[in-house]
């Protein structure tokens, strides 16, 4: 199995900093690479997929890098709205594997 | 509108059967691979498995392998997991996901199914 390790495991910063959080594969994925946002008690949301493909109606201030078995994800200006658990998701190959997760607390 | 539309929360006892399900609608059902993913309590997300709704090709995660089965009804645009002898460890929220786009990534989430299961 493909492991997807996160790191930091949470974060705390300020409204309109520059947050990152990173994915580093076990092996090389290309570029299949996917980053949800799970706010409190709801279910997850899909922001980018293909490592960079922000989905339609996600804020510009998200975006991701990367390729190979390095990713970013990075909010350009933090809000309060972006208090979440973020995963990224391998759809390399099967099984699929999660990262452990990020929470990002806003200070 | 695109939607999963999964069944109501469980509360169940060990050892008892379980079958949750998953609706979609808005979309073409039987063109898309439909995933589920479990969710521990206060834990992260884990892939169990995936199926093809038009010929219920099925793949399974080695973890969940054995202990559930997923299945589909074409007919009426839902798929479902199945316990046969639910565990304590059971208890968790279950989410359907449709998987879609450039590289399969889950576009379209269900509510989630919360599953308690007593010992």
């Amino acid at each position: 199995d493909i492991q997807m390790t996160q790191s930091p495991s949470s974060l705390s910063a300020s409204v309109g900093d520059r947050v990152s959080i990173t994915c580093r594969a076990s092996q090389s994925i290309s570029t299949y690479l996917n980053w949800y946002q799970q706010k409190p008690g709801r279910g997850p949301k899909l922001l980018i997929n293909v490592a960079s493909s922000l989905q339609s109606g996600v804020p510009s201030r998200f975006s991701g890098s990367g390729s190979g078995t390095d990713f970013t994800l990075t909010i350009s200006s933090l809000q309060p709205e972006d208090l979440a658990t973020y995963y990224c998701h391998q759809s390399y190959t099967t099984p699929w594997t999660f990262g452990q997760g990020t929470k990002v607390q806003i200070k | 509108e695109v939607q999963l539309v999964q069944s109501g929360a469980e509360v169940k006892k060990s050892g008892e059967s379980l079958k949750i399900s998953c609706k979609g609608s808005g979309y073409s059902f039987t063109s898309y691979w439909i995933g589920w993913v479990r969710q521990m309590p206060g834990k992260g997300l884990e892939w169990m498995g995936i199926i093809y709704p038009d010929d219920s090709d099925t793949k399974y995660s080695p973890s969940f392998r054995g202990q559930v089965t997923i299945s589909t009804d074409k007919s009426i645009s839902t798929t479902y997991l199945q316990w046969s002898s639910l565990k304590a460890s059971d208890t968790a929220m279950y989410y359907c996901a449709r998987q879609a786009g450039l590289n399969d990534a889950f576009d379209i989430w269900g509510q989630g199914t919360m599953v308690i299961v007593s010992s």
